[in-house]
């Protein structure tokens, strides 16, 4: 595998369950994104991780919940979502958040998420 | 604070015309700037970025664009559109906040291309 992988690619839930989003980076990035994008809505950034410690946390609602037990692995764990939640959940990483704003994303191909 | 602005959230073209997609960007200091493009059920993938060094920065499938501080502009242009242009468009700026560099999105291009 190379670049930024997301699983699973497509998750359909009921409003009750906990499913969790899984990322995986293979570049040795040191800082990981969650963005959430909806239709007709600019790109949100959710959280920021840079070398496994939260640096960013933009008022997401606590049913969202992110996980970076190393650099190359974030998790977003869900649970009671509501049916606006409905998006597609990019994740990203980088060389540097916070210390050198020249470096680029570099993005997954994101988890269509539908909340029933 | 910095904040993006993408003039026309839909660009129509004919393949063959040019092509012009509009970013101004507000930074009270000196910003990098990025071009990324989203193709369907991709995620976004770099076009090019500004860095500081030069103004006129060249990125991948013929694409370019000029950072203009007296205009705070952006602009990607492509001198010949082909088909497999058609996409979403994403600038972003990143500038030193309190010691952070969060990129800051605008709320992207769709580029149409036209047989």
């Amino acid at each position: 595998e190379t670049g930024v992988t997301q699983t699973p690619r497509h998750l359909v839930m009921g409003m009750t369950n906990k499913k969790s989003l899984k990322c995986e980076q293979h570049l040795g990035h040191n800082a990981m994104y969650w963005y959430k994008q909806s239709a007709k809505k600019p790109l949100e950034l959710m959280f920021v991780y840079s070398l496994e410690e939260r640096v960013e946390n933009n008022s997401v609602p606590s049913r969202f919940s992110p996980e970076c037990p190393n650099s190359s692995h974030l998790f977003l764990h869900l649970h009671t979502l509501q049916p606006e939640d409905s998006a597609l959940y990019l994740c990203a990483s980088s060389q540097g958040a916070g210390t050198a704003g020249f470096y680029e994303q570099y993005f997954g191909p994101g988890t269509r998420l539908t909340v029933t | 604070a910095q904040s993006v602005t993408q003039l026309g959230s839909h660009v129509s073209v004919s393949e063959g015309a040019l092509v012009l997609l509009r970013c101004n960007y507000s930074s009270s200091v000196p910003p990098y700037l990025f071009w990324y493009v989203q193709y369907p059920n991709q995620g976004l993938q770099l076009l090019l970025k500004y860095t500081s060094a030069a103004t006129l920065v060249k990125g991948i499938n013929g694409f370019e664009a000029e950072f203009k501080k007296s205009e705070t502009s952006f602009h990607l242009t492509k001198p010949s559109a082909h088909m497999s242009d058609a996409a979403e468009y994403f600038c972003a700026v990143s500038a030193d906040s309190g010691g952070s560099y969060i990129p800051t999105f605008g709320r992207g291009t769709s580029l149409i291309v036209h047989p």
